[in-house]
Parts: structure tokens; sequence; C-alpha cells
């Protein structure tokens, strides 16, 4: 079975600090990888995703997240973030292949401070 | 503009009360999902249909019920028999390829 670890459950960050949300999984197959954030009362908007090929994905915003396979992690970086970022993040680990669950780290709350 | 649409965005019931959550999408998606969510637990899947007239239970099934009579629709049953229905719950949608999910902006339920 999959299951995903998100390391911190909330980071503090002064902004335009550069912050890394950390996210471990684990699966003994191929998976697809995604962070999702929310803000609050709201539902959850992909931030971007991995599926194969480049381990670097980036995001619209400013965020981007490795692929590591040996270490079984995608972190989600930022150099540089806003006051605008403060929300909650999620990491998810799908079944490559389609038609598979979702499964979702517990979250990590992001507070950014002027 | 195609997606998700959850009502009502807040929702008081009393104890003992079963309640309907709806969801409706219009991107012609096959796939949906419920899932509850609670503070400093993630998102836990409740029951999920990749297909019309079929559904299949989650993680955390018990006290809910579920239907999938139309592709655009997959209502939300909170029965009595769930112990603790206060909570934050989010429908999603998926094509079933690798484009993840779509989610609607959930409903608070609150049950007193």
């Amino acid at each position: 079975a999959q299951s995903v670890t998100q390391l911190d459950s909330q980071v503090p960050v002064f902004e335009e600090a550069p912050v890394e949300l950390r996210c471990n999984y684990s699966s003994s197959v191929s998976v697809y990888l995604f962070w999702y954030v929310q803000y609050p009362n709201q539902g959850l908007q992909l931030l971007l995703k991995y599926l194969s090929g480049s381990t670097l994905v980036e995001s619209i915003n400013g965020f981007e997240a490795e692929f590591n396979k040996s270490q079984t992690s995608f972190h989600l970086r930022k150099p540089s973030v806003h006051i605008s970022d403060t929300a909650e993040y999620f990491c998810a680990v799908e079944l490559s292949g389609g038609y598979n669950k979702l499964i979702f780290g517990a979250g990590t709350r992001l507070a950014v401070h002027p | 503009d195609g997606g998700i649409t959850q009502s009502p965005k807040y929702l008081f019931r009393k104890e003992g009360q079963n309640v309907t959550l709806s969801c409706e999408q219009n991107l012609n998606h096959d796939a949906m999902y419920w899932y509850r969510q609670d503070p400093g637990q993630g998102l836990r899947l409740i029951y999920y249909s990749q297909i019309v007239n079929d559904f299949q239970k989650g993680d955390i099934a018990e006290g809910y019920s579920v239907s999938r009579e139309k592709k655009e629709s997959f209502p939300l049953t909170v029965t009595s028999a769930q112990k603790n229905p206060t909570a934050f719950y989010l429908c999603a949608s998926s094509r079933g390829d690798d484009y993840g999910y779509t989610f609607g902006s959930g409903t608070r339920l609150t049950v007193v």
C-alpha cells in the first residue's frame, strides 16, 4: 500500500525567505506525485505534479518540487515566499495508470510573516 | 466554465438526523470522490465512483452512503450511524488519467 508522510505540520517563515516543505512517500510500484494548496475554507487546488521525465517540476507561481526516487521524496520549495503563500499544502501520491485513488499526507501549514 | 459545485457551503444539523451533501460536476469526468477533512489528519477517502451506477468504499465509509445515478452527480448522505460527523467534506472528480483531481469548494457540516 502507498503512504505519504509530510514531515512538518507547521512551517513559519518570514516574507521573502526561502522555504522547503518536506514530503516522503512509500510505494513498491510506480506512482504519480502531486502537491495541492488549500486556502482557508476552500477546496484544494493543484500546484504541481510529477508524472515522468524531468525530476524537477515547476508551478506558475514560483514553487518547484524535485522527485528523488532513491530517497522516495518530493519536497516542495520556493526561493522567496510572499504573504499570499500562507495556506495549507498537501502532498499526494497516486498509482500510475489512471483511475486510482489519491492518498494524501496530513498537510503542512505554511505561515508567512511580514 | 467547467467545475465542481458543492452545496451548501455550511450545513447545521441536529444529532440523529440524516443529511445529504450535494456534488455536481460539468467536466465530463468519469470518476468522482468524497473526502473528509479533519484538522491535522489530512484528507481521508469516504467513497469513490469510477463509472455511473457503481461505487466503492474508501477508508472510512462507515456511517456514510452514496449514489451515482448520473455521471454529473455524486451525493453523499451522512447518516445517524456516523459517530462524529462534524467535519469539512470535499468532493473531487478526475478523468481517470494522469491529470490529477479537480476539487469542489467543500461543505462544512456541523452537528449540534
